[in-house]
């Protein structure tokens, strides 16, 4: 069973568009959420997010964590086509065998 | 300010053949964390290396090792590889064992024919 759910699995939206992706995880020993985007190899940092409904915010990109309903949402607004990318979410658990579980990923085409 | 390292930018292999990946951590990093990114999928944890140990491994064989050396760089070897090692072999790094975020490298895509 997934730890750690994305959807929808890929998204295709115009410039301009606002969109929301969504995380949901399991409850066990949570400790934080990371959204991570991943254009063409290296994932880059955008959030971490510990505590419940404080919005992470930087430019077009927004993040907020509702840990009473275990899960989190990434918003981009004004999209650009620069924005395409797989965005990755990934949970820390305090306890076993691994520091970051994974999930799929959102595909996010933006389109002109 | 370096980032996260990683070389070869490529490799193909044959099937039996054994593999050792390198990867050199954002500066002032001291943790090294190894993930495998099969094609369509998100990264899945191998193991993580803070003072030269491996601290945390996740659901690999033996097959998979590595080492860290005491500038923090570290390596991945891979031994009698198989046709589903084939994927995008990430590295990430971190200041601290267990803090995050971790930051990666482009990784390594490994082909095995």
């Amino acid at each position: 069973e997934d730890k750690v759910v994305q959807s929808p699995l890929s998204l295709v939206v115009h410039e301009g568009d606002t969109v929301t992706l969504n995380c949901s995880y399991e409850v066990t020993n949570f400790r934080s959420l990371l959204w991570y985007k991943q254009e063409k190899k290296a994932p880059t940092f955008l959030f971490m997010l510990t505590s419940s409904g404080i919005e992470k915010k930087s430019g077009r990109l927004s993040s907020i964590l509702d840990k009473k309903e275990l899960f989190s949402i990434l918003n981009i607004t004004a999209t650009q086509t620069g924005d395409s990318a797989v965005y990755l979410c990934a949970v820390e658990y305090s306890s076993g065998n691994t520091p970051l579980v994974f999930g799929k990923g959102t595909r996010l085409s933006v389109i002109a | 300010d370096a980032g996260v390292t990683q070389s070869p930018t490529h490799l193909i292999k044959t099937r039996g053949q054994q593999v050792t990946l390198r990867c050199s951590p954002k500066s002032g990093h001291d943790t090294v964390s190894w993930y495998q990114q099969a094609l369509g999928q998100g990264p899945q944890f191998i193991f993580q290396y803070y003072e030269e140990e491996e601290r945390q491994r996740g659901n690999f064989p033996d097959r998979f090792s590595g080492h860290q050396f005491p500038n923090y760089s570290s390596e991945l070897n891979v031994n009698a590889l198989l046709l589903g090692d084939s994927a995008l072999y990430l590295c990430a790094s971190s200041l601290g064992y267990g803090n995050q975020p971790q930051h990666f490298g482009d990784g390594t895509r490994l082909s095995i024919l």
